[in-house]
């Protein structure tokens, strides 16, 4: 069965950093490309960034673009997202995903706020 | 960037009613269109790929259908599980983007 958990989100105030992480089982995760989508607080899904399953290319939409980075470890099955330079605006609940979004996490919340 | 218009917005319902809910895409995307639904408090969930294909474990009611521009899911017969927000996404390019949903509610 395909797991994905969320973990690393908390409050935190405008201008640091947080870093997420995805924890994956249930498939060979070195052979997928994996994704980060958010949803601000009742508001509807936006891409974040996504990752190639080496890790050699990598995605952004352009309002995280030089201020988010997505990586990956392969051998602990575990994908990541360092924000740096939080906006409130990116106050959301992150979700990872699979190739084709076809699986989602629990998500994890992010707040950024003073 | 590839806008999505999802509509209508809400759409009120009776259980046993067929329903079908439209995605359409601001430029030519193929087939590259992909439906969730999401519940309450709840991660979404795959339910149509690429416009027409099913996926395991998604109950037959739910179809899809279009190409092009325009796209639509359909509940045949909705049931009381149903009752939620669907997203249309596209694949065609970057960034990938998400239609704004339609909630699907008791009338």
């Amino acid at each position: 069965e395909v797991q994905l958990v969320e973990s690393g989100g908390g409050l935190v105030q405008p201008g640091r950093s947080l870093k997420l992480s995805c924890a994956a089982s249930g498939f060979t995760f070195s052979n997928y490309g994996m994704h980060w989508i958010r949803q601000a607080p009742t508001k509807g899904l936006e891409w974040v960034a996504s990752i190639s399953p080496s890790g050699g290319s990598t995605y952004y939409r352009d309002s995280v673009k030089g201020r988010f980075t997505i990586s990956r470890d392969n051998a602990k099955s575990t994908l990541y997202l360092q924000m740096d330079s939080l906006r409130s605006e990116d106050t959301a609940t992150y979700y990872c995903a699979t190739d084709l979004f076809a699986y989602w996490g629990q998500g994890t919340l992010v707040t950024v706020s003073s | 960037d590839i806008v999505l218009t999802q509509s209508p917005a809400t759409l009120s319902v009776t259980p046993g009613e067929s329903v079908s809910l439209s995605c359409r895409a601001s430029q030519g995307i193929s087939t590259s269109i992909h439906w969730y639904q999401q519940k309450s408090n709840e991660s979404p969930r795959l339910l149509i790929k690429f416009a027409s294909q099913s996926i395991s474990g998604i109950p037959s009611r739910f179809s899809g259908s279009g190409s092009g521009t325009d796209f639509t899911l359909s509940i045949n017969r909705v049931e009381s599980e149903d009752f939620s927000v669907y997203y249309c996404q596209q694949s065609y390019s970057l960034p990938f983007t998400f239609g704004s949903g339609t909630k699907l509610e008791i009338k």
